[in-house]
């Protein structure tokens, strides 16, 4: 069975860093993309960022572009979003999920992790 | 303001059918990139509902189904549950933006 697990959220001031990792296991890590997408509270689904299995090629949304940094380990088995300039509108849940099908974009997601909750306040 | 256009909310009755429909343009429905939708219950993450238009993944119930046409798609589910209250999205790709695009969702409630 597919499990992603998220961790590393929690309360950062404006302008600060977080990193998220996420944990997967239950299928060969290494052949397939992955990508992150966020929630705000009470909103709908804006996807992120998206790393090709190799981790070579890299994709983001033009409102993290420049501050966020996604990357994975494959020997670990890891996913990473590096979260710099942190802003209040990046507040959110973070999910972790794995693109379906070989090759990166265009794709569909599934599974998704639980989510990590990101809070940028004073 | 999101790239893909879906009612913010629908409902129905049960056993009634209800559609959402999800609006793109010529950059990326009507490019002809796939359209999927997930399902997201309250408090939960989303789940893959329906890829490649019309495909359900196993353990998907034939109440919901899929399809496209020009820049548009639709999400049907008939013989309306209880337990299909949720929020609902449309996702497909954007070839201006180079990225993955989604609808604002709809809240499905069963009256």
């Amino acid at each position: 069975e597919v499990q992603l697990l998220e961790s590393g959220g929690g309360l950062v001031q404006p302008g600060g860093s977080l990193r998220l990792s996420c944990a997967a296991s239950g299928f060969t890590f290494s052949r397939y993309a992955m990508s992150w997408v966020r929630q705000a509270p009470g909103k709908g689904l804006e996807w992120v960022s998206t790393i090709s299995g190799s981790g070579g090629s890299t994709y983001y949304a033009d409102s993290v572009k420049g501050r966020f940094t996604i990357s994975r380990d494959n020997s670990k088995n890891t996913l990473y979003l590096q979260m710099n300039s942190l802003r209040a509108e990046d507040t959110a849940i973070y999910y972790c999920t794995k693109l379906v099908v070989d090759g990166v974009l265009p794709n569909w997601f599934d599974p998704w992790g639980q989510g990590t909750l990101v809070t940028v306040s004073s | 303001q999101s790239v893909l256009t879906q009612p913010p909310s629908v409902s129905g009755a049960p056993g009634q059918r209800v559609t959402i429909s999800c609006t793109g343009s010529s950059s990326n429905i009507g490019a002809d990139y796939d359209v999927h939708w997930y399902q997201q219950l309250p408090g939960t993450a989303p789940k893959l509902l329906i890829y490649g238009n019309s495909n359900r993944p196993s353990g998907v119930p034939d109440r919901f189904s899929g399809s496209k046409s020009g820049t548009s798609a639709s999400l049907a589910i008939t013989g309306l549950q209880a337990e299909d209250e949720a929020d609902y999205y449309c996702q497909s790709y954007d070839s201006s933006l180079s990225g993955s695009v989604f609808g604002g969702g709809t809240k499905l409630t069963v009256l």
